[in-house]
């Protein structure tokens, strides 16, 4: 398949290891946050997602932290997979409606 | 699962030429949406649909870009003409209120380059 993402920033871990993702968003107002994962030639796939009123979400091998006063998101995988190994995007709803504005792209290579 | 379904899966076209991109949404999705995502970057929403209505549109060249979804179920995007900078991955996404805590679920996307 093809690759999602050439030059993006790149996290190496070993498998079984835990990984750390992080994501800066921009927009204060923003009260919805969501991860997603993306194989090489797919769409992107939900992960987990976050509202402005929690600073922390749990999901299986996965939590979202959020810290709204330096406006950082992060994604913690625990017990990383070779399965996991994808490009991760946060994105943020800005506004009303539903509109994601997605972040620039973190890729995770898991080691054997 | 439930899938976002998109056709085709790839496209190459000359430039000037008229492109068309299919998508049907999750059943009972009443939010639908067209992200535009070149090599190396994150989607970047074209046009967003609720119901059979245009909610957004402001990131759509509209000298060049049409979307329609006439009953509010499937929807298709087009371009005429193309141009090389068009090249990229086109995603169709859908979500059940388009409200906030409604995710957006994601087709595959049809891989575009124009020559």
């Amino acid at each position: 398949g093809e690759s999602v993402g050439l030059h993006l920033p790149t996290l190496s871990v070993q498998e079984g290891d835990n990984s750390i993702i992080n994501c800066a968003y921009s927009n204060s107002a923003s009260d919805y946050f969501i991860w997603y994962k993306q194989e090489s030639g797919k769409g992107p796939q939900f992960i987990i997602d976050i509202r402005s009123n929690m600073d922390k979400r749990q999901g299986q091998r996965v939590t979202v932290l959020l810290n709204k006063t330096v406006k950082h998101l992060s994604l913690q995988i625990a017990a990383t997979q070779p399965g996991d190994s994808a490009v991760y995007f946060c994105a943020e709803n800005t506004g009303t409606a539903s509109k994601l504005t997605f972040g620039t792209g973190t890729r995770l290579q898991v080691t054997l | 699962e439930a899938e976002v379904a998109q056709s085709p899966r790839y496209k190459i076209t000359e430039k000037s030429q008229a492109v068309a991109f299919w998508c049907d949404p999750i059943s009972g999705h009443a939010t639908l949406y067209w992200y535009r995502q070149i090599l190396g970057q994150g989607p970047e929403l074209l046009v967003q649909f609720q119901d059979e209505s245009v909610v957004d549109d402001s990131q759509l060249p509209k000298d060049r870009f049409s979307a329609e979804r006439l009953k509010g179920v499937d929807s298709t995007l087009k371009i005429q003409p193309a141009e090389l900078g068009d090249s990229a991955m086109y995603l169709c996404a859908s979500s059940l209120t388009g409200g906030t805590n409604s995710p957006l679920h994601f087709g595959n996307g049809t891989r575009l380059t124009v020559t």
